[in-house]
């Protein structure tokens, strides 16, 4: 079975500072992706980050980067120099490529302080 | 090009009632899917489709039933509205294979049953 962890239901960080979001999974599927989504209060889901498990190095998209540790099963999402506009929820999910199901975590709400 | 789109917006309906909520998606995508999102659940998914013709269940499938009308529609009904089907709904679709494939959402139906 697929299964997403997200440990963190609230997360707050300093304006300008980094954060890290944790997520965990577990599949015993050999070839998955990991995502990121936020969801800002809007409701919208809006697409950041995609890792796939045979991708040598970590993926980056601007201030997003994900920490990938594939033998402990983690894919933690790194924001660089937080702003007011990151103040969201945000969830990790999986996608193991024998099925077309995505997996989501339980989200992380994310509150960045000025 | 209008990416995914859902209707309606809001919804209220008294318990027993039924209704049908639409998702048509403009990207040629062959895969769709259902989630309802409940505050700390995360997204669970109700009814996805692989492919014109096909549905197959989610994690929460009772109460729910889909139709995938066509490649862009996928429309999911409610039979017999309950309290706890009082959700937002989302409707997704993404491409096939591996790689960088991500759902794109539509905005989403809050649904309330009373």
């Amino acid at each position: 079975a697929q299964k997403i962890t997200q440990t963190q239901p609230g997360m707050f960080v300093q304006e300008k500072e980094a954060v890290t979001l944790d997520c965990t999974y577990d599949t015993s599927d050999p070839s998955y992706g990991l995502f990121w989504y936020k969801q800002p209060s809007s409701g919208e889901m809006i697409f950041l980050i995609y890792q796939g498990s045979y991708d040598q190095q970590n993926a980056t998209e601007g201030r997003y980067s994900l920490n990938f540790q594939k033998a402990r099963k983690s894919a933690n999402l790194v924001i660089s120099a937080s702003q007011l506009g990151d103040s969201a929820m945000y969830f990790c999910a999986m996608r193991a490529y024998t099925g077309n199901q995505f997996y989501f975590g339980t989200g992380t709400s994310l509150t960045v302080i000025p | 090009n209008a990416g995914v789109t859902q209707t309606p917006k809001f919804q209220v309906l008294k318990t027993g009632q039924s209704m049908t909520l639409q998702c048509a998606q403009d990207m040629n995508h062959n895969s769709m899917y259902w989630y309802r999102q409940d505050p700390g659940m995360g997204l669970r998914l109700i009814y996805y489709s692989a492919s014109e013709g096909t549905t197959d269940k989610g994690e929460v499938p009772n109460g729910y039933n889909v139709s995938r009308l066509n490649k862009r529609e996928f429309s999911l009904r409610l039979e017999s509205a309950a309290p706890s089907q009082t959700s937002v709904y989302f409707c997704a679709s993404s491409e096939d294979g591996t790689g960088t494939y991500e759902q794109y959402f539509g905005p989403g139906t809050r649904l309330t049953v009373t």
